[in-house]
């Protein structure tokens, strides 16, 4: 199994340029999450979606920030346009619904210059 | 909504000994209670959980005692070896099990 697929690992980029970070959840976790994660932080909830609906999405920044989970499979978060504040990993996990237990991607760490 | 709260945010503890992380939280309606342990450069992995109707868990050298009437949850590690150093989060999961509020995180040295 290979777990929670995150890409790209690694981005920097200008700020107010854009920037996009994907997830492949575990083959058949119909629930997906995102989550921020600051230097020295815990892990922070952006959006939560079940199968294709999010669900759970009222500390996305929905100024710049958007995601998406077409197909109820992968899914995208996007970032336009960033800012220097933007600076983290973008954590994206997966589980099956109701059952707790979450599994983590590697993250996507974004330095904004 | 939930507040976790983690302790100590740093540790240091000699090859063999054993450490210990605390987490309180603030829902009392919060059920699930797993730890996670990060190392550098990958994403948090499970290494243990607990459920509130159960007082205490073991596996192997990691172990997880929850009071909810105090609403605290600690982590023990036992014999501690270099491989254990990483970042630990403690984190509370609600009654719909798809709502994760994690604790602030715990670096841990293990100092051969």
């Amino acid at each position: 199994e290979a777990g929670v697929v995150q890409s790209p690992r690694y981005k920097i980029i200008e700020k107010k340029q854009p920037v996009a970070f994907w997830c492949n959840p575990i083959s058949g976790h119909n629930t997906l999450y995102w989550y921020l994660q600051n230097l020295g932080q815990g892990p922070e909830l952006l959006i939560r979606y079940e199968n294709e609906e999010a669900v759970d999405d009222s500390q996305l920044p929905k100024d710049r920030f958007s995601a998406e989970r077409l197909k109820g499979v992968d899914s995208t978060l996007k970032i336009q346009p960033a800012e220097l504040g933007d600076s983290a990993v973008y954590l994206c996990a997966s589980s099956i619904s109701g059952a707790n237990v979450l599994t983590f991607g590697a993250g996507s760490r974004l330095t904004v210059l | 909504g939930e507040n976790v709260e983690q302790h100590p945010s740093t540790l240091s503890v000699q090859e063999g000994d054993s450490a210990v992380i605390k987490c309180t939280y603030s829902d009392s309606a919060s059920n699930y209670f797993p730890w996670y342990k990060q190392e550098l450069g990958k994403g948090p992995q499970l290494i243990i959980d607990i459920r509130s109707n159960v007082g205490e868990k073991k596996d192997q050298r990691i172990a997880v005692t929850l009071n909810k009437t105090a609403k605290h949850f600690s982590l023990h590690i036992t014999e501690t070896q270099p491989e254990d150093s990483a970042v630990y989060f403690c984190a509370a999961s609600g009654m719909l099990g798809n709502q994760f509020y994690f604790g602030t995180g715990t670096s841990l040295t293990v100092i051969p």
